[in-house]
């Protein structure tokens, strides 16, 4: 039972254009939501986060977008740059005392074309 | 600043073998984390300790062991290695463990059993 799930397992998009990447999620609970970026042969590193009492932030060429009535957040690449292309995974967190909770996504592949 | 570390980089065992995987940082982050990842799957925690002395199991914690040997080391042991536990390993670590922080990830160290 995936509490967060990335339906495209893979994306390919034009250098320039928007890369759009979507992260659902089941558990209300959820409170902080995170994106992380990953090359082949490395660990993955930080991209942007968002709370659950924000529907937006910025970062540059990031924006994270939150509905959470739709229980739904997508990133926001634009524009789509060749370096971008790495798996993105969706983290969703919540802590309930001393009870830490950080769910993973499978991870989309973004492929950037030039 | 070398971050987050990770020894070895790739492991090879035969079934029944035991190993260490080391993990040091050099952040002074209270919080360390050891994740693995398989194929089609999103990275899943094994241990995590939220600070020095402390550790508590994630997910997925059958045959596995950690110890936070201080501060700045968190080791996790296979005592009897099974091809199921081959993976990518990563250890993280973040300032203070809450679930919105940053995590901090090595190189990941990749284990074949046979």
């Amino acid at each position: 039972d995936q509490q967060v799930k990335q339906n495209s397992p893979s994306l390919s998009v034009q250098e320039g254009r928007i890369s759009i990447l979507n992260c659902d999620y089941t558990n209300s609970m959820f409170d902080y939501f995170l994106w992380y970026k990953k090359y082949p042969a490395e660990g993955p590193t930080f991209l942007i986060s968002i709370s659950s009492i924000k529907d937006k932030n910025e970062d540059g060429r990031f924006t994270v977008f939150l509905n959470k009535s739709a229980k739904h957040l997508s990133l926001h690449i634009v524009p789509s740059q060749p370096g971008d292309s790495a798996v993105y995974f969706c983290a969703a967190g919540y802590n309930a005392g001393n009870n830490r909770k950080l769910i993973w996504g499978l991870g989309t592949s973004l492929a950037v074309n030039p | 600043n070398a971050g987050v570390t990770q020894t070895p980089k790739f492991q090879v065992l035969k079934t029944g073998q035991s190993m260490t995987l080391q993990c040091a940082q050099d952040m002074n982050h209270n919080s360390m984390y050891w994740y693995r990842q398989d194929p089609g799957m999103g990275l899943r925690l094994i241990y995590y300790s939220a600070s020095e002395g402390t550790t508590d199991k994630g997910e997925v914690p059958n045959g596995y062991n950690v110890s936070r040997l201080n501060k700045r080391e968190f080791s996790l042991r296979l005592e009897s290695a099974a091809p199921s536990q081959t993976s990518v390993y990563f250890c993280a670590s973040s300032p203070s463990g809450r679930a919105w922080e940053t995590q901090y990830f090595g190189p990941g160290t990749r284990l074949l059993v046979l």
